[in-house]
C-alpha cells in the first residue's frame, strides 16, 4: 500500500545538525513531490519546503533558507531533510508528505498532501 | 496579506452543525486544502480542490468558498470529528510557497 515511514526520534545539541529520513513505498517516488512540514509542541503546522522526487529540484521556505537542505535517493525511494545550526525552538515533529498534485495545478490550487509519514520528533537540548 | 486566518477554537453540540472559516488574500486565487489532525497523529486531508472530499472521508464534511473566505462545514458533528483543522493555500505573491492557517480546535460537546 501507499505509505511513508519516518524514524521515531532524534536528539541533537544546539548548534548541531540533524538529518531526518523519509522512506516512501507503494507509489512512483520519482513522479511526485515530497513536502516537509514541522509542528512545534502545541503549535500549528509550518511548511518548510519541497523536493521533486524526480529531478531533485528543491524549494525552501524563506524562513529556513540557508539552514535546511532536502535531498533524495531514488534507488531507495527516500527523501532526507537536514537542518543545521539547531536551536531549542527547532524542537518539533518533522513530517514529510507526498503531494498528490502535479505542477500543472500550482497556479490555482494548494498542495494536496495526501500521504504523510508518522513524523520524526526532533529534540534540541544541551 | 500572505496569511490565512482561522478562529482558534469552536465548539459544537453532538449532532449539530459547525462551520470553520479560513480567510486570506490568496484564497481569491487558489483552492484551499483542509486537514484534520487528531492528537498524536499526522494530518489527514478532508477537503481539497473545488470542494472535493477524499474517498473515506465522511459526507458530513463539505466545503465552500467565496472571495477571501473558505469554509469547512461539519453537518451532524460526531465525537470523532473533535480535532484540529488546518486550511492551506499558496502564498499570494505567486511564488508557490505553501501557507497554513494557525488551526481551529473543534470541540464536540
Amino acid at each position: 500500500q501507499v505509505q511513508i515511514v519516518q524514524s521515531g526520534a532524534e536528539v541533537s545539541k544546539p548548534g548541531a545538525s540533524v538529518r531526518v529520513p523519509c522512506k516512501a513505498s507503494g507509489y512512483s517516488f520519482t513522479g511526485s513531490f515530497i513536502h516537509w512540514v514541522r509542528q512545534a509542541p502545541g503549535q500549528g503546522l509550518e511548511w518548510m519546503g519541497w523536493i521533486n522526487g524526480g529531478n531533485g529540484n528543491t524549494k525552501y521556505s524563506q524562513k529556513f533558507q540557508g539552514r535546511v537542505t532536502f535531498t533524495r535517493d531514488t534507488s531507495a525511494s527516500a527523501a532526507y531533510m537536514e537542518l543545521s545550526s539547531l536551536r531549542s525552538d527547532d524542537t518539533a515533529v518533522y513530517y514529510c508528505a507526498r503531494d498528490a498534485y502535479q505542477p500543472t495545478t500550482w497556479s490555482y490550487a494548494a498542495p494536496k498532501l495526501d500521504v504523510w509519514g508518522q513524523g520524526t520528533t526532533v529534540i534540541v537540548s544541551s | 496579506s500572505s496569511e490565512l486566518t482561522q478562529d482558534p477554537a469552536v465548539s459544537v453540540a453532538l449532532g449539530q452543525t459547525v462551520r470553520i472559516t479560513c480567510q486570506g488574500d490568496s484564497l481569491t486565487s487558489y483552492y484551499v486544502t483542509w486537514y484534520q489532525q487528531k492528537p498524536g497523529q499526522a494530518p489527514v486531508v478532508v477537503m481539497y480542490g473545488r470542494n472535493n472530499r477524499p474517498l473515506g472521508v465522511s459526507d458530513r464534511f463539505s466545503g465552500s468558498s467565496s472571495g477571501k473566505t473558505a469554509s469547512l462545514t461539519i453537518t451532524g458533528a460526531q465525537a470523532e470529528d473533535e480535532a484540529d483543522y488546518y486550511c492551506s493555500s499558496r502564498h499570494s505573491s505567486g511564488n508557490h510557497d505553501v501557507i497554513f492557517g494557525a488551526g481551529t480546535k473543534v470541540t464536540v460537546l
